[in-house]
């Protein structure tokens, strides 16, 4: 799986978007890219994931730049619950050669704290 | 969503002793199912692959007769860590996946050795 690059922390006043960048400018082209987060002491949540076209769903929209070496998660009015370690994540699409057997290695993400 | 249960979410156990952690789909079957381990202020960092049926793959580094799992249903896979010493210490996750491909994770499992 192509390797990730995400900045280590971010802040973010609460009810404000929040923005988190990831490079992936190794990514080939049949892969996606995934979107996880870690609430403290719990297990990574899904979020979100996208090929090329932009994503949303109701926790956050993924924005893949039209070379797919880069992406952004926007959670678009943050709130305190949503202070965690956000994983981007890139690996071949479940049902591609090689996808079913996929598993994934976790970077070392970014830790959104929400602020008051 | 799926749900993937761990029992025990915590455990305290003294020094030389074994622990077992289970993993459970609560509502589909896993075919196969990982294993994570994370330290304090680190992040997961995968252990081992787990085929119902077959012996488990572990990664580099991990040692597979300290940390035995077992996959012997489609629906549970155990952990468990023999021998336990202070520095084996740590958050343990599971993640399962079902016939869709997408994974699961399970709410994980605190372990502290005195």
């Amino acid at each position: 799986d192509a390797k990730t690059t995400q900045p280590p922390s971010m802040d973010c006043a609460e009810g404000r978007a929040a923005n988190l960048p990831c490079n992936h400018s190794t990514i080939s082209g049949n892969e996606y890219v995934y979107w996880y987060r870690q609430i403290h002491s719990q297990g990574p949540q899904y979020i979100i994931h996208g090929l090329k076209n932009n994503e949303t769903n109701e926790m956050a929209s993924l924005i893949i730049t039209e070379d797919r070496k880069s992406s952004t998660l926007i959670l678009p009015h943050a709130t305190l619950r949503d202070t965690a370690v956000y994983y981007c994540i890139v690996r071949v699409a479940v049902g591609l050669s090689g996808g079913s057997n996929y598993k994934l290695t976790f970077g070392k993400g970014t830790l959104l704290t929400v602020n008051p | 969503g799926a749900v993937v249960s761990q029992h025990p979410s915590w455990v305290i156990c003294k020094s030389g002793t074994s622990v077992k952690i289970e993993c459970r789909s609560l509502d589909f079957q896993a075919t196969t199912m990982f294993w994570y381990r994370q330290f304090p202020k680190q992040s997961l960092m995968l252990m081992a692959t787990s085929n119902e049926g077959s012996k488990a793959t572990y990664e580099q580094g991990v040692e597979k007769d300290k940390f035995l799992i077992n996959h012997a249903s489609l629906t549970l896979s155990t952990l468990t860590v023999t021998s336990a010493h202070p520095e084996d210490s740590s958050f343990y996750i599971c993640s399962a996946r079902g016939n869709t491909g997408e994974l699961f994770f399970g709410e994980g499992s605190r372990l502290t050795v005195l």
